[in-house]
């Protein structure tokens, strides 16, 4: 149980276009999904946290236009990349929190590499 | 704003050594999670630690958590090859949406 699966695993793009990324939570709902980002040899950033039905949350420095995310259901946010730029070349992991789970725990998502050329 | 220390952030072993990795965190947190991350991969989740005092084992790594210091410890014994990986703390709070990771400590086991 408490898989959650992201796609697409792997995207290239163009510089300026953008890309969608779809996490999803498989076999529990999740009233609250992550997104983070992590460089190449560093740590996760948490970027926003999505609530559904709301208004994601951003962390300071993270641009919500950019970077916009939906939550629509329970099982599904999405962030889209808007007008992606090389420095948006990153690893994309999402995590949903089981609120239905024991521990209130967060589960990982596979993570999408974006690379913008 | 919670700060997470991790030390060392690069260790070597050989195999069949023992090793302790540290977790230090700045703020009151009621539970802390252990991760790896193998290369290109996402995290998997090692430990969940509920509680001041708490202790978990599995295989060669055992986790440890005091409250009370803000500590938490990986302890790695008879190290193997496939151990190579990053290992990530993040403490956090049932009721708080917030984990902050630490910095990660890349292991590399040597044969």
């Amino acid at each position: 149980g408490a898989v959650v699966s992201q796609h697409p695993s792997r995207v290239i793009c163009k510089s300026g276009t953008s890309v969608k990324i779809e996490c999803r939570s498989l076999d529990f709902q999740a009233t609250t999904m992550f997104w983070y980002r992590q460089f190449p040899k560093q740590s996760l950033m948490l970027m926003a946290t999505s609530n559904e039905g709301s208004k994601a949350t951003y962390e300071q420095g993270v641009e919500k236009d950019k970077f916009l995310i939906n939550h629509a259901s329970l099982t599904l946010s999405t962030l889209t990349v808007t007008s992606a730029h090389p420095e948006d070349s990153s690893f994309y992991i999402c995590s949903a929190r089981d609120r239905g789970g024991p521990n209130n725990e967060q589960f990982f998502g596979p993570g999408t590499r974006l690379t913008v050329l | 704003e919670l700060k997470v220390e991790q030390n060392p952030l690069f260790l070597s072993m050989q195999e069949g050594k023992n090793y302790t990795i540290y977790c230090n965190y700045s703020t009151t947190s009621d539970r802390l999670y252990w991760y790896r991350q193998d290369p290109g991969k996402s995290l998997e989740s090692l430990f969940v630690l509920l509680s001041n005092g708490a202790v978990k084992q599995e295989g060669r790594l055992m986790a440890s958590l005091d409250t009370k210091a803000r500590l938490s410890t990986l302890h790695i014994t008879a190290a193997v090859h496939d151990l190579s990986a990053t290992y990530f703390c993040a403490p956090g709070d049932y009721n708080n949406n917030d984990m902050r990771f630490g910095a990660g400590t890349r292991l590399t086991v040597k044969p």
